[in-house]
């Protein structure tokens, strides 16, 4: 089974704060992604990466940045936390061989900002 | 208009009751499509894969209409256990970089005994 792995389920941070969540999948995924689920809104695409060291941006970018360094590790980062990126975040990895192979997901991280 | 549309529900059902949903799409070129389930406060889970020839998963089966772009999720003899939301996915770039799926917003189902 695969196994994606998110920090922390529940994290409390102030205002002004750089905050990481980090991310890490078991089965040697090319592909991962962060996610914000928020009520009303979705599933929406923050960032995603195809390979080490490759990123490209999603449909949401703004007020945050991403770190792979490893292939099994993808981190994202808040650079100066406000209230809006409260959320719920949703790390995914899925095989870039096959189009047809879906994605995963970790269990989430609910982040409040105070 | 969404690239993934989906009626958001919710849809409250008796036990053993038949219940679809479908999802639409915009983009004509995507070749991907899936079924995610996701309970109550947590992640997605793939519930099935939606291909050509349309699948069945015991109680699911899961269709694709390209002509009218669109995909269906039918749930026969619902369970309590089936209430959930429902996700549909739809792959953004075909063959592509990245396999980057957009989302329905999804549909909730709420089975009442």
């Amino acid at each position: 089974d695969v196994k994606v792995t998110q920090s922390s389920r529940y994290l409390v941070k102030r205002t002004g704060e750089k905050v990481f969540l980090e991310c890490v999948q078991d089965m040697d995924h090319e592909n991962m992604f962060w996610y914000r689920q928020d009520p009303g809104l979705g599933l929406r695409l923050i960032y995603f990466s195809y390979d080490v060291k490759m990123k490209e941006k999603g449909d949401i970018p703004e007020g945050y940045s991403v770190s792979r360094e490893k292939k099994e590790r993808f981190s994202l980062i808040l650079e100066s936390a406000s209230t809006n990126q409260t959320s719920m975040y949703l790390c995914a990895s899925s095989y870039v061989g096959d189009p047809n192979q879906p994605q995963h997901f970790g269990d989430g991280t609910r982040l409040s900002i105070l | 208009r969404k690239e993934v549309e989906q009626d958001p529900g919710p849809f409250n059902v008796p036990e053993g009751a038949t219940v679809a949903f479908n999802c639409t799409y915009s983009n004509s070129a995507s070749q991907s499509f899936f079924w995610y389930r996701q309970d109550c406060r947590k992640e997605p889970k793939l519930l099935m894969s939606v291909y050509s020839s349309g699948n069945e998963d015991g109680r699911f089966t899961a269709q694709l209409n390209r002509a009218s772009q669109y995909i269906s999720l039918l749930i026969r003899d619902s369970k309590l256990s089936d209430s959930a939301t429902y996700l549909c996915a739809v792959n953004k770039s075909p063959g592509g970089q990245g396999g980057k799926l957009i989302f329905g917003q999804g549909t909730e189902l709420s089975v009442k005994p």
